[in-house]
C-alpha cells in the first residue's frame, strides 16, 4: 500500500500570504495525485487532478506540482475561504490512499 | 446540476449487515465509474472501492474486500454499498463520489461528492 505523508499537519497563516502544503508518497505514483479541500461540515471538494491540473472553477491562486514521490499544493494570496483541511490522494496503485490532511488555520 | 444523495446509514450492531444507496442525478450515470470513500470521526479518509460504468468490474481496498460489495443499477441511476459483518472501526461517514477518467495519461479525479451518510456501529 502506498502511504501518503502530508506535512505539516497544520499551519497558521495570515490572509494574503502564500503557503505550501506537502505530500510525499512512499513509492512513485507518477502524476497520479489529486488534491481535495474540505471545510467544516462539508464534503471534500476537488482542487487539483493529475498533480498539476486545476479543476474547473478553482481559483488560479491554487497551484499543484510534483511527480513521482513529492507533491506540493501552493496557495497564493490566501483568502478567508481557504481555511480548511487539504488532502492529497494517490491513485497510482490500489488501494488508492489519502494523506492525513493539512489543516490551514488563521494566525 | 449534478447531485449524489446517499441514504441507508444509521446505528447498527456489530456483526450486522447494512446497505447504503446513492441516487445520482444531473448527469448520465451509466457513463461514469463511481466510488465509495469513507471518513472516520477522526477525519481519516479511506477509499473503499469503485465500479466500472457498466458494472462489469470492481476494485476494492484489500482490507475491505471480503466484507464490502459495490454494485450499481444504471436503470435507477443508483450506486450501492453492501456492508456485512460490520465492526466498530467501520463507524464513519460514507461518501458516494463520481470518478472522471480522462486523458492520454489515464488521469482520474473525483469531481462530485454526496453529502455523506453516517454509519455508527455500536451495541
Amino acid at each position: 500500500e502506498t502511504v501518503m505523508t502530508q506535512s505539516p499537519t497544520s499551519m497558521s497563516t495570515s490572509i494574503g500570504e502564500r503557503v505550501t502544503l506537502n505530500c510525499k508518497a512512499s513509492q512513485s505514483v507518477g502524476i497520479n495525485v489529486d488534491w481535495y479541500q474540505q471545510t467544516p461540515g462539508q464534503s471534500p471538494k476537488l482542487l487539483i487532478y493529475g498533480a498539476s491540473n486545476r479543476h474547473t472553477g478553482v481559483p488560479d491562486r491554487f497551484t499543484g506540482s510534483g511527480f513521482g514521490r513529492d507533491f506540493t499544493l501552493t496557495i497564493s494570496n490566501v483568502e478567508a475561504e481557504d481555511l480548511a483541511v487539504y488532502y492529497c490522494l494517490q491513485y497510482g496503485s490500489i488501494p488508492y490512499t489519502f494523506g492525513a490532511g493539512t489543516k490551514l488555520e488563521l494566525k | 446540476e449534478v447531485q449524489l444523495v446517499e441514504s441507508g446509514g444509521g446505528l447498527v450492531q456489530p456483526g450486522a449487515s447494512l446497505k447504503l444507496s446513492c441516487v445520482a442525478s444531473g448527469f448520465t450515470f451509466s457513463d461514469y465509474w463511481m466510488s465509495w470513500v469513507r471518513q472516520t470521526p477522526g477525519k481519516t479518509m479511506e477509499w473503499i472501492g469503485d465500479i466500472k460504468y457498466d458494472g462489469s468490474y470492481t476494485n476494492y481496498a484489500p482490507s475491505l474486500k471480503n466484507r464490502f460489495t459495490i454494485s450499481r443499477d444504471n436503470a435507477k441511476s443508483t450506486l450501492y454499498l453492501q456492508m456485512s459483518n460490520v465492526r466498530s472501526e467501520d463507524t464513519a461517514t460514507y461518501y458516494c463520489t463520481r470518478c472522471t477518467r480522462g486523458g492520454l495519461l489515464l488521469l482520474q479525479w473525483w469531481d462530485y461528492w454526496g453529502q455523506g451518510v453516517m454509519v455508527t456501529v455500536s451495541s
